[in-house]
């Protein structure tokens, strides 16, 4: 059974720093690329960056670029999402998911964690 | 504002059939598969269609959904009062090198 856990809630102040993890179970790791997304109070999702397991490379959304660092570590079937300089607008659930987007298509090898709660 | 978008409600009495739309672009939906997830507050995202209209197992087919050009749509027939969440759609951007979303559509049944 393909599982995705993440840490628990979290309280920061503004102008801190949150760091995320996401621990993987049931899939090979490297063979999916995982992806962060924001889901603020009341709204929709956003996505923030994806990394590749299999070699580390990183993409961000461009509205969190330079804000936002995105890691795996293969060893420990984890990634993690590291947030700075927050403000009371990063107040959000925060999920990792599997989605499968290939070529022009999609496949339903889509799981997400069970969210984490970040209040600034 | 979201980049694909949803109308924010929609509503149908039980038995009905309500539709959901979403608006995109030539470098998402004009182009690339659109996901169809079902969110109930307090829970993650579940997907439930892909692909081209394709519903993961266990997935009812009272869901279906359609694209033409930059729009797609989902179909909910033989409503029932469990239908009641938030509905998203997401497509690939190969602009933006990653997904995006609609705002999201509350359904009601009423």
């Amino acid at each position: 059974e393909v599982q995705l856990v993440q840490s628990g809630a979290e309280v920061k102040k503004p102008g801190a720093t949150v760091k995320i993890s996401c621990r993987v179970s049931g899939y090979t790791f490297a063979d999916y690329y995982l992806f962060w997304v924001q889901q603020a109070p009341g709204k929709g999702l956003e996505w923030i960056g994806l990394v590749d397991p299999e070699n580390g490379k990183r993409r961000y959304a461009g509205r969190f670029q330079g804000r936002v660092t995105i890691t795996a570590d293969t060893s420990r079937d984890t990634a993690y999402m590291e947030l700075s300089s927050l403000t009371s607008e990063d107040t959000a659930v925060y999920y990792c998911a599997t989605m499968d987007f290939y070529g022009s298509g999609s496949s339903d090898f889509d799981y997400w964690g069970q969210g984490t709660l970040v209040t600034v | 504002q979201s980049v694909l978008t949803q109308p924010p409600s929609a509503s149908g009495t039980p038995g009905q059939r309500v539709t959901i739309s979403c608006s995109g672009s030539s470098s998402n939906i004009g182009r690339n598969a659109v996901n169809w997830y079902q969110q109930v507050p307090g829970t993650a995202p579940k997907l439930l269609i892909y692909n081209k209209n394709q519903r993961p197992s266990g997935v009812p087919d009272r869901f279906s959904a359609s694209k033409s050009g930059t729009s797609g749509s989902l179909a909910i027939s033989g409503l029932q009062s469990d239908d009641e969440a938030d509905y998203f759609c997401a497509a690939w951007d190969d602009s933006l090198k990653g997904p995006v979303f609609g705002g999201g559509t509350k359904l009601t049944v009423l």
